[in-house]
């Protein structure tokens, strides 16, 4: 449907387990976002990448680790997870205009991850 | 701190009919942007409608149109011909452009009912 892409949909992890989620888009955007949806939370976003430099890191805690080795992919790598990180993940990414912060344009998102932490 | 509140966790509308979801929200800064996001069962969220704060003119979008109060601070989303396949999850965001941070309601779900 949009043209970014999310893998897995679906993962189960022991909270031993290390584990990474993907993102990649082919909008040719230069902006990409990570976002935990949880039941009964508002969206939150977790990391902004604006041309591969992370400029927001939203309090996250560091057993979540973001990597963005081009503007086209978005990692999350996981690692010693509680079961209250158990939620949907989403990607999205933009096309930050010249001065613009991420975030002010049109966010494409991915379907998501839906991630259970047992 | 942003604050974003929509008020109506769940409504529902007859097909066809007009229905309208509520947000309101709080900041002192002056310069952001407004988003209503839909975010169907199952499938992906995307993009409804944006608003610029600065332009007093309402955005439109076909049948989706929203009334922008800037000095109330709200920012209704109006559904006109409800459609079955409008039934979904819709989120009103705020962004602030100066800090970059974005900030999203807990989320409407709208049933459109046959």
């Amino acid at each position: 449907e949009t043209g970014v892409t999310q893998t897995p949909r679906h993962l189960v992890m022991g909270m031993t387990n290390k584990k990474s989620l993907k993102c990649e888009q082919h909008l040719g955007h230069n902006a990409m976002y990570w976002y935990k949806q949880s039941a009964k939370k508002p969206l939150e976003l977790m990391f902004v990448y604006n041309f591969k430099e992370q400029t927001e890191n939203n309090s996250v805690p560091s057993r979540f680790s973001p990597e963005c080795p081009n503007s086209s992919h978005l990692f999350l790598h996981l690692h010693t997870l509680q079961p209250e990180d158990s939620a949907l993940y989403l990607c999205a990414s933009s096309q930050v205009l010249a001065g613009a912060h991420p975030g002010t344009d049109t966010q494409y998102f991915g379907p998501g991850t839906r991630l259970t932490v047992l | 701190a942003q604050t974003v509140t929509q008020s109506q966790p769940e409504m529902s509308v007859q097909e066809a009919e007009t229905v309208t979801l509520s947000c309101t929200y709080d900041t002192s800064e002056n310069n952001y942007y407004l988003f209503w996001y839909k975010q169907p069962p199952s499938r992906q969220m995307i993009l409804v409608i944006r608003q610029e704060a600065y332009k007093q003119q309402n955005a439109t979008e076909n049948r989706f149109s929203v009334n922008f109060q800037k000095a109330a601070k709200s920012f209704s989303l109006k559904i006109s011909d409800s459609q079955l396949g409008d039934t979904a999850m819709y989120f009103c965001a705020f962004m602030n452009t100066n800090a970059g941070k974005s900030t999203f309601g807990d989320g409407t779900t709208l049933t459109v009912k046959p």
